[in-house]
């Protein structure tokens, strides 16, 4: 039963638009996200994360939007470029425990230039 | 730095052989992972280190499944025998304490079970 869900696979956007990537999760206990991107043949790079306490946390042309009361966060990318193109990772943890993150499966995202 | 190193990066064996995967964590890290990704289950942590002892190992599919740490510079993952099932990509990680959030990854060791 997955904890962390992203129900888009896929998502193709036009360059210097915006990318929405969606994430959901379930367990309730968890209370710090996290978003990893990762590059063909290459492991996941932390890109930006949130903590419960916060409902949007900015890095750039990257934003992260949580929304606790629907168990669902949102990473925000604008303008998109082509070397966005990546898959994205959602990913949750317990606050007082970092060790065990759990992933989504990911989000393909295409930037189309 | 050279970050989170693992080989091989590609493995092709045979059904029932032994695997050893290898990583060698950033220096200075405590912690040091391994997790699996395929495409049903995704990724999925296998089991972590915190200053080369052996925390939480749920995750360890079967017996077959076996890691180490012998040193704060070295990590295997062994499979033996192995299966078609264990295709994956396996990637290690490493991250620096408990009070920090960030995991790094390195590139993932392909391995194929024929």
């Amino acid at each position: 039963d997955q904890q962390v869900k992203q129900n888009s696979p896929s998502l193709s956007v036009q360059e210097g638009r915006i990318s929405i990537l969606n994430c959901d999760y379930t367990n309730s206990m968890f209370d710090y996200f996290l978003w990893y991107k990762k590059y063909p043949a290459e492991g996941p790079t932390f890109l930006i994360s949130i903590s419960s306490i916060k409902d949007k946390n900015e890095d750039g042309r990257f934003t992260v939007f949580l929304n606790k009361s629907a168990k669902h966060l949102s990473l925000h990318i604008v303008p998109s470029q082509p070397g966005d193109s990546a898959v994205y990772f959602c990913a949750a943890s317990e606050e007082t425990s970092y060790d065990k993150v759990i992933f989504g499966p990911g989000t393909s995202l295409s930037v189309i230039p | 730095d050279a970050g989170v190193i693992q080989s091989p990066r590609h493995e092709v064996t045979e059904m029932g052989q032994e695997v050893t995967l290898r990583c060698k964590p950033i220096s200075g890290h405590d912690y040091l992972f391994w997790y699996r990704q395929t495409m049903m289950r995704g990724l999925e942590l296998l089991i972590y280190f915190n200053n080369n002892v052996p925390i939480d190992d749920s995750g360890m599919p079967e017996d077959r499944f076996s890691a180490k740490m012998p040193n704060a510079s070295f990590s295997t993952l062994k499979i033996q025998p192995s299966e078609p099932r264990d295709s994956a990509v396996y990637f290690c990680a490493s991250r620096r304490d408990r009070n920090t959030e960030t995991q790094y990854f390195g590139p993932g060791t392909r391995l194929l079970v024929l």
